[in-house]
Formats: C-alpha cells, structure tokens, sequence
C-alpha cells in the first residue's frame, strides 16, 4: 500500500516568508509525528498527535511554529517568518498506534531551505 | 528530563567485525526501544525493537540487549558488511504522551 508521503520535496523561501509542509499518513495510523533534522544531525522532536487528543506540541522550537492535523489523518506543519536557521529536513513519521509499541513509517521528508 | 543519549557520535570497524552501539535513557516508565538506520538520502526504517518485558532479541547478525536497572540498551551488528555503513538511531518512549525521542545518531562506517 502507500507509505507516508510529504509535499513539497524541496521549498526555498526567503527570510521571513511563511512556509506551509504537508504530511499524508498511512491510512489508519492514528499517531503522526514531526520530526526536523538539520544537515548530518540527529531526528528533534517537534510535535505528536495521537488520535483525538490535544497535541504534544512540547518539541516546537518557538511560537513561529504549529501544527493542525485535520480530521485524523493530512497534517499541515506551518512556519511563520521563516529564518534561516530553520533551514531543515522535516520529516513525518505515522505510527498504527502511540509511541509505546509501534513502528513508525517515515516520509521522504521536506528540504526547506531559507535564504 | 526526555532524554536518550547515544555513543559513539561515529564508528569505523574493519569489514567482518563487529560494531556496538550503546543509548541510555532516563524515563523508568519507557517499555519499547527501537533502532532506526538511515542510508544517506533517505528516511529512517526501523530495523529492530526490543520491548521491555526481554533482555535481548536477535534478528540475523542484528541484537539488541536491554538492561532497565541501569536504563541502558545496545545495538550490536557481527560480520558487518559494506551495506552497513549508515546512521543508526536508538529512540525510546516517555511516558504516558507516548512521543518517540531520538538518540543524536550514531555514523557507522564499514572498511574494506
């Protein structure tokens, strides 16, 4: 079947323009994540939904940042007056279920680039 | 606080033998530890995980060992092999949010 698919592969936006990056779950999987990994670093934490439940939005690095995930499934990672530090990959990762237990399938990820 | 700490940061082993990689964490409540490996370029995929209620578990020339007094669990690869080399993440659970926190990644690099 499909995996987790994200959209665009590759966004260059200039310094203070906001940016929009859209994750496609595996159909079913009630727990979606989103990951960013700057060049050659490890996977931060940004924010998890699970279901129903309010977010866990403890990973965002600033305000500038949110998140929505519209019913169950599509989630829209949203980056308000980009800087160049947020020059990233982000990456979605959907899970059957919570963290505990569950594999979590990747997408291929988003390069944003801000100049 | 949600940590998981890996060492090494990087790895380079002779063709054939073996590479270890260890992480600790810090929620005692953490049950599931997977490994992730990510090529250059593409995305993580899990390639084992271990749940708390077993010490170790093998798939191949791949274990994990699990050790939750001392909150420690380990990667170890035998007889690697050139399609080795890659980015190995340890990642773990915390606590009831159930959010997967990543090591900071482990380089392995296979010698001819």
């Amino acid at each position: 079947g499909a995996g987790v698919s994200q959209s665009p592969s590759n966004k260059v936006t200039e310094k203070g323009k906001d940016v929009e990056l859209r994750c496609d779950p595996i159909s079913g999987h009630t727990a979606l994540y989103w990951y960013r990994q700057s060049l050659g670093q490890g996977l931060e934490f940004l924010i998890y939904f699970q279901g129903n439940s309010a977010p866990d939005k403890s990973g965002l690095p600033s305000d500038r940042f949110s998140a929505e995930r519209t019913g169950g499934s599509v989630s829209t990672l949203t980056i308000q007056r980009t800087q160049q530090e947020d020059s990233a990959v982000y990456l979605c990762a959907s899970s059957p279920r919570g963290g505990n237990s569950y594999e979590q399938y990747f997408g291929p990820g988003t390069r944003l680039t801000v100049t | 606080g949600e940590n998981v700490e890996q060492h090494p940061s990087t790895l380079s082993v002779q063709e054939g033998d073996s590479a270890v990689i260890k992480c600790t964490y810090s929620d005692s409540a953490s049950n599931y530890f997977p490994w992730y490996k990510q090529e250059l370029g593409k995305r993580p995929q899990l390639i084992i995980d271990i749940r708390s209620n077993v010490g170790e578990k093998k798939d191949q020339r791949i274990a994990v060992t699990l050790n939750k007094t001392a909150k420690h669990f380990s990667l170890h690869i035998t007889e690697t092999q050139p399609e080795d080399s890659a980015v190995y993440f340890c990642a773990a659970p915390y606590s009831s949010a159930s959010k997967i926190i990543f090591g900071s990644g482990t380089r392995l690099s296979i010698r001819p």
